[in-house]
């Protein structure tokens, strides 16, 4: 059955750095997010992104977050200067379609952790 | 805006034993209704979802119904197995279309079932 993958599978990283996080969704699925989970609290909607634009994004994801599809398989998060608060469980999901029934099919995560 | 309330937890049962666990929503028009479990060191799979009122979903003889009267979609099961044993998140989607979906989550509450 096809899947979501994430790489790496955990990240360290020292304050002030950039991060990339990768992502490969299922091949067919047109919509692609980004979630996260600090530890302890909800998962939390970043972005969502569609035909190569982000679609919608939280207040969440400021100028130190960006996206992009770098070709056909990858999409990728960045952060382009991390802080201590940026530590939490990074998730991709992706679905065939953005309508409200449609499933969203998710990655293991990426743990990112910022000292 | 949109939220999801879920009971709070852990959650410690013992194996055949009844299952449910509570769901609350707040949302502006006609939410979809979903809930995903999450198994050590995976990532999140759809467990089942409604999308209208009076709607069950069911999979794994897990169950929950879309009550609008109520906002709810409590999730229950009939007889628990040790496999069962992960945490449990209930979500909404609320916008969708041309934009993608955003999924609001839940708490989230831990499962565990002991033999």
């Amino acid at each position: 059955e096809p899947e979501v993958t994430q790489t790496p599978s955990h990240q360290v990283t020292q304050m002030g750095q950039e991060v990339i996080l990768r992502c490969v969704p299922i091949s067919n699925h047109l919509y692609f997010y980004w979630y996260r989970q600090i530890l302890g609290q909800k998962v939390e909607f970043l972005v969502s992104f569609y035909n190569n634009e982000i679609s919608e994004k939280s207040e969440i994801f400021d100028d130190q977050f960006s996206v992009e599809r770098p070709d056909g398989s990858n999409f990728t998060l960045k952060i382009r200067s991390t802080k201590l608060e940026d530590s939490a469980m990074y998730f991709c999901a992706s679905s065939v379609q953005g309508m409200l029934a449609d499933t969203q099919y998710f990655g293991p995560g990426t743990r990112l952790t910022v000292l | 805006g949109n939220s999801v309330t879920q009971m709070e937890g852990p959650v410690t049962l013992s194996e055949e034993a009844f299952l449910t666990i509570n769901c609350t929503y707040t949302a502006t028009g006609y939410p979809s209704l979903f809930w995903y479990v999450q198994y050590p060191g995976e990532g999140l799979q759809l467990l089942l979802k409604a999308t209208k009122a009076d709607d069950k979903g069911s999979n794994k003889g897990f169950e929950a119904t879309y009550r609008k009267e109520t906002t709810s979609f409590h999730l229950e099961k009939g007889s628990v197995q040790v496999s069962d044993s992960a945490v449990y998140f209930c979500a909404l989607s609320a916008t969708g279309g041309a934009s993608g979906s955003r999924l609001t989550f839940g708490e989230g509450t831990q499962l565990t079932v002991n033999p």
